[in-house]
């Protein structure tokens, strides 16, 4: 079965510094997508950052990057300058299929301190 | 207004009625989808829709039902509520199987 893991339960950080929130997944697409999603207090969903597969250089969103190594299948958030807004639940999320279905991981609860 | 909205935002019911949640998008995205979200679980499809008249099950589809008469709805119903299915439901939609846009959420409590 296909799988999406995040390894890191919680994390925290302090205000302005550095994070990176691991990812490693399992799928059998050959050209496909992969999404890092926010989810703040408020409960909304929020897509941060996507990686297209097929690209080799890494997507960039302001503070928000990813490293992206296909071989390995490993898709890390790295969160520059943390500010305490990113406070929130941070989901990893790979295709499974080919009918646009994703499958998420169980999210890493990031908390900012000031 | 635009984008994808959900209705209600939090209902409360008993075990065995029937409770139908609502999805309304305004982008014409073809692919929409249920989703629950719970303690340890992450988010978990239920079903999904390719177009109008298409639906599919996903992984927890028991004691669910779609339909999808038209692209901007895509109503999810609990024919007979349980404890179980108290949870918070996300719909989502996205364009030929790019990138999910998420509703604001239902929480529903069984009673």
């Amino acid at each position: 079965a296909q799988t999406v893991t995040q390894s890191q339960p919680e994390m925290s950080v302090q205000e302005a510094e550095t994070v990176t929130l691991s990812c490693t997944y399992d799928t059998s697409e050959s050209n496909y997508y992969l999404f890092w999603y926010k989810q703040p207090p408020s409960r909304q969903m929020i897509l941060v950052i996507r990686q297209e597969a097929y690209k080799q250089q890494n997507a960039t969103e302001n503070r928000f990057s990813v490293n992206f190594q296909k071989a390995a299948k490993s898709f890390s958030l790295k969160i520059s300058d943390s500010q305490l807004g990113d406070t929130a639940m941070y989901f990893c999320a790979s295709p499974i299929g080919s009918q646009g279905n994703l499958i998420f991981g169980k999210g890493t609860k990031l908390s900012v301190k000031p | 207004d635009a984008g994808i909205t959900q209705s209600p935002r939090y209902k409360i019911t008993e075990t065995g009625r029937q409770v139908t949640l609502m999805c309304h998008q305004t982008w014409s995205h073809s692919y929409m989808f249920w989703y629950r979200q719970d303690l340890g679980h992450g988010l978990r499809l239920i079903y999904y829709s390719a177009a109008a008249d298409i639906t599919d099950k996903g992984e927890v589809p028991d004691g669910y039902v779609v339909s999808r008469s038209k692209t901007e709805n895509f109503p999810l119903t609990l024919e007979s509520a349980t404890r179980s299915q108290t949870s918070v439901y996300f719909c989502a939609s996205s364009a030929e199987g790019y990138e999910q846009y998420f509703g604001p959420g239902t929480r529903l409590t069984v009673t």
